[in-house]
């Protein structure tokens, strides 16, 4: 079945330290991927989009993603985390052909340690 | 740019009555508006997509009667919980697209509403 697996529900990771949050696509044709981030009881904030070219993408935030399709990936990652990281991360996928609907993963909650 | 607002941010109401949600896109035209419902630590869920002008389009298991929906100008879209009750307590979240080329492009999504239903 089509599906967007983030498996990482929960990380925790000390502040000034490297982030990789994962994500997986099973989708026949690449997609657009896209990572979002949702602080407490707000809307969500686009990190970075992937639609074709260069497989790593640049978002704001200091954040990037590198889409690899032969591991139907898309992971995000930050090389030195702040605590203001501290949010919930979603990683979504528009399937090929045509624009329908944003499909998301489960998220994964980032906890960040002074 | 691509900012989107929504309208009121929490809503408290009784059991029975109905609630309108306001979502507009404020720097750019949106030919089609998405909305969301996301339960407590979990993700987003698409309701409904509508695009202006057009009736919207329900996903499975979602009462269009309950959750009406319209996108009457490229800059708003409202969504309507018709007799509500407790079980449509939720955080409802809109988000706003262009088309071009035929496809629609990212999404760009509001701050959301928190809805209480006593």
């Amino acid at each position: 079945a089509q599906s967007v697996t983030q498996p990482d529900i929960h990380i925790t990771v000390s502040e000034g330290a490297s982030l990789e949050l994962r994500c997986n696509y099973s989708y026949g044709a690449t997609p657009y991927l896209f990572w979002y981030v949702q602080s407490p009881g707000q809307g969500l904030q686009l990190l970075l989009k992937y639609f074709s070219g260069d497989t790593l993408v640049q978002g704001i935030k200091g954040f990037e993603a590198e889409f690899k399709r032969s591991q139907s990936s898309f992971n995000l990652r930050k090389p030195s985390v702040h605590w203001s990281d501290a949010a919930e991360y979603f990683c979504a996928v528009v399937p090929s052909g045509g624009y329908n609907k944003l499909i998301f993963g489960a998220g994964t909650r980032l906890a960040v340690h002074p | 740019g691509a900012v989107v607002s929504q309208h009121p941010s929490w809503v408290i109401c009784k059991s029975g009555t109905s609630v309108k949600i306001e979502c507009r896109s404020l720097d750019f035209q949106a030919t089609t508006m998405f909305w969301y419902r996301q339960f407590p630590k979990q993700s987003l869920m698409l309701m409904a997509t509508s695009n202006e002008g057009s009736k919207a389009t329900y996903e499975q298991g979602v009462e269009k009667d309950k959750f009406l929906i319209n996108h009457a100008s490229l800059t708003l879209s409202t969504l309507t919980v018709t007799s509500a009750h407790p079980e449509d307590s939720s955080f409802y979240i809109c988000s706003a697209a262009k088309t071009r080329g035929g496809y629609t492009d990212t999404q760009y999504f509001g701050p959301g509403t928190r809805l209480t239903v006593l």
